[in-house]
């Protein structure tokens, strides 16, 4: 199965920076990745398919980049409410499988 | 606006069983690939299993097969995870989730979660 790779593991940011996500594929996987957030208790939204669309909904300070093996999600001008836990997961072959999340916190 | 509620989780004894229900609205069911993704306590997100739309066509994660089925019943809306010979490490929350896109394309990418049920494994 293809591994998804997730750095760093936590990320510390103050308000009003701009966050940036790593995730490695250890086999390409075209476009086809997809972002996903999670805060406590809650479900995961998506944020980000194909790589670089973002989901109905979801502002415009969230980017997503890449293809092949190396991707990124940015988050520009982090907000409160974007303190959570963020995921990649690739969807090219079966199984479909996630990284294991980088936790974006408050510096 | 889409809705997935999920049921039938609990405290479940090693080598026991469960089914869980997903109850979908806000959309057309029969339409969808549906999947059942987990999380253990303080842990990441784990694929469990999906099926087509028709329900004919089947997928399952490593940890899981042979012991889990997942099915679809289109004529009551009602995507079902019956799980058997459960053991410690399945303990987790699991979700429901709908596929992005109508039919078989991209079938993996999740656009929408239930909340989740909670299955305990433990004596």
């Amino acid at each position: 199965e293809t591994v998804m790779t997730q750095s760093p593991a936590t990320l510390s940011v103050s308000p009003g920076e701009r966050a940036t996500l790593s995730c490695r594929a250890s086999q390409s996987v075209s476009n086809n990745v997809a972002w996903y957030q999670q805060k406590p208790g809650q479900a995961p939204r998506l944020l980000i398919s194909d790589a670089s669309t973002r989901a109905t909904g979801i502002p415009a300070r969230f980017s997503g980049s890449g293809s092949g093996t190396d991707f990124t999600l940015t988050i520009s001008g982090l907000q409160s409410e974007d303190f959570a836990v963020y995921y990649c997961q690739h969807y090219f072959i079966w199984p479909p499988t996630f990284g294991g999340g980088t936790k974006v916190e408050i510096k | 606006e889409v809705q997935l509620l999920e049921s039938g989780g609990g405290l479940v004894q090693p080598g026991g069983s469960l089914r869980l229900s997903c109850s979908p609205s806000g959309f057309i069911f029969n339409n969808y690939a549906m999947s059942w993704v987990r999380q253990a306590p303080g842990k990441g997100l784990e694929w469990v299993s999906d099926v087509s739309t028709g329900g004919d066509s089947t997928f399952y994660a490593g940890s899981v097969k042979g012991r889990f089925t997942i099915s679809r019943d289109n004529s009551k809306n009602t995507l079902y995870l019956q799980m058997n010979s459960l053991r410690a490490d399945d303990t987790a929350v699991y979700y429901c989730a709908k596929s992005l896109w109508e039919g078989a394309t991209k079938r993996g990418l999740l656009a929408s979660w239930g909340q989740g049920t909670l299955v305990i494994v433990s004596s």
